[in-house]
């Protein structure tokens, strides 16, 4: 069975632009989670998604948005990019509540 | 405000040490504990602990969680340098019908030869 796949693994990015990361979960998979990981903050829950909604949502400003498509992949949009946005950005997926979470490789985003 | 904090931030051993991790944690409506080890990128699933007092044991890792004083620990015995990695403690807490894991920032294991 295929992990978690995340895409681009790597983006540079200047302030002020956006980007839009994409997670596709295993096989059979419901649940998407993103994360920011950073050095200093750990790794901190921006939010999740279930069955095309999202159910719950972490302290991350409004330029921080995601959706989900009827196949379960997920997407992440992040908007007018900060120097602070650099991070690494992991998305999680599992059945569903109380499922052990498979994580992806992440995408590692420079803002420049 | 929910809050998960791990200990020591970070450590180095030698070959065949144990060492233990801490993670403590302050949050509402507790449901689970799960421990990760991440070495490159993605964290991959150590145990999950719903229930004081009964140990999960993996290997040479065992970990157990305490809900009347509010901590778990990590064991892991004669160490190896593929043990090497940041070990990351996160609480399943339930908000609002739904649930959400908060993040202790790790504590990173460096074994040496």
């Amino acid at each position: 069975k295929a992990g978690v796949t995340q895409t681009p693994r790597y983006l540079i990015k200047t302030r002020g632009q956006q980007v839009t990361l994409s997670c596709s979960p295993i096989s059979g998979h419901r649940s998407v989670s993103w994360y920011q990981q950073t050095p200093g903050q750990g790794l901190q829950f921006l939010f999740e998604y279930f069955s095309e909604t999202q159910r719950n949502k972490g302290n991350f400003p409004g330029r921080f948005s995601g959706r989900q498509f009827s196949n379960s992949r997920s997407e992440m949009n992040v908007s007018t990019l900060e120097l602070g946005d650099s991070a690494l950005y992991l998305c999680a997926s599992s059945l569903g509540q109380r499922s052990e979470q498979f994580f992806g490789p992440g995408t590692r985003l420079t803002v420049l | 405000e929910d809050k998960v904090v791990q200990s020591p931030l970070s450590l180095v051993v030698h070959e065949g040490d144990t060492v233990t991790l801490n993670c403590s944690y302050e949050v509402t409506n507790f449901r689970s504990l799960l421990w990760y080890k991440q070495e490159k990128k993605a964290p991959t699933f150590l145990f999950m602990l719903t229930s004081s007092g009964i140990e999960k044991k993996s290997g040479r890792l065992s970990s157990i969680l305490d809900k009347k004083e509010l901590f778990s620990i990590l064991n892991i015995t004669a160490t190896q340098t593929g043990d090497s990695a940041v070990y990351l403690c996160a609480v399943e807490v339930s908000t609002s019908g739904t649930y959400k894991y908060i993040f202790g920032t790790g504590t990173r294991l460096k074994v040496l030869a």
